[in-house]
């Protein structure tokens, strides 16, 4: 089962910040936390990953509180191309190496005009 | 750089018979894991290989099955399909901490 849990669904205007929250209550203290999206019908899109600070990159920021028990994802001016469904996810892998990634349902963000 | 490529992209198949699916990683990724998605039960690992070697593997049937050659290209088979197979099959690449994904391969099955 997936270890995070987020809203199914979310709106956001196009040119304002999206933030999309997750909660990881039981994550551990090796564990990372990962965002994907996927766009329909494509596959997944690696976002941004951190461990315990936050972390930022050309798509996004990631903020995870001091406890890492719950973190949110920032893309601060989305678009309509960033409607697509969102995943959070706690990374089980081996020296960060490969490893699976277990989904759950995402948010499906839709931005608009 | 090339990204991750799957063969074939659609696939129709009918009940009983078997499939291959491809997977081409990326350039030096050395890490291939598999996924299926379906409507209902969203996106599901399958397993991973690593080196020609499965290293991880998650919770479906014998009839799903992969192997992993020496340049790294990966291929998933299934057995004796049943409808409820029909799903998109994703790959993906990885070499460090993420992992690039494929197109995936639509799988119908009647």
């Amino acid at each position: 089962d997936a270890k995070t849990t987020q809203p199914p669904s979310m709106d956001c205007a196009e040119g304002r910040a999206a933030n999309l929250p997750c909660n990881h209550s039981t994550i551990s203290g090796n564990e990372y936390v990962y965002w994907y999206r996927q766009i329909h019908s494509q596959g997944p899109q690696y976002i941004i990953h951190g461990l315990k600070n936050n972390e930022t990159n050309e798509m996004a920021s990631l903020i995870i509180t001091e406890d890492r028990k719950s973190s949110t994802l920032i893309l601060p001016h989305a678009t309509l191309r960033d409607t697509a469904v969102y995943y959070c996810i706690v990374r089980v892998g081996v020296n960060n190496q490969g490893g699976k990634l277990i989904f759950g349902q995402g948010t499906e963000l839709s931005v608009k005009p | 750089k090339a990204g991750v490529t799957q063969t074939p992209r659609y696939l129709i198949k009918t009940r009983g018979q078997q499939v291959t699916l491809s997977c081409s990683p990326i350039s030096g990724h050395r890490s291939v894991s598999w996924y299926q998605q379906t409507p209902g039960q969203g996106l599901q690992f399958l397993f991973e290989y690593f080196s020609e070697t499965q290293r991880n593997k998650g919770n479906f049937p014998g009839r799903f099955s992969g192997r992993q050659f020496s340049n790294s290209r990966s291929e998933m088979n299934v057995s004796t399909l049943e409808l409820g197979d029909s799903a998109l099959y994703l790959c993906a690449s990885s070499k460090d901490s993420e992992q690039f994904f494929g197109p995936g391969t639509r799988l119908t099955v009647l």
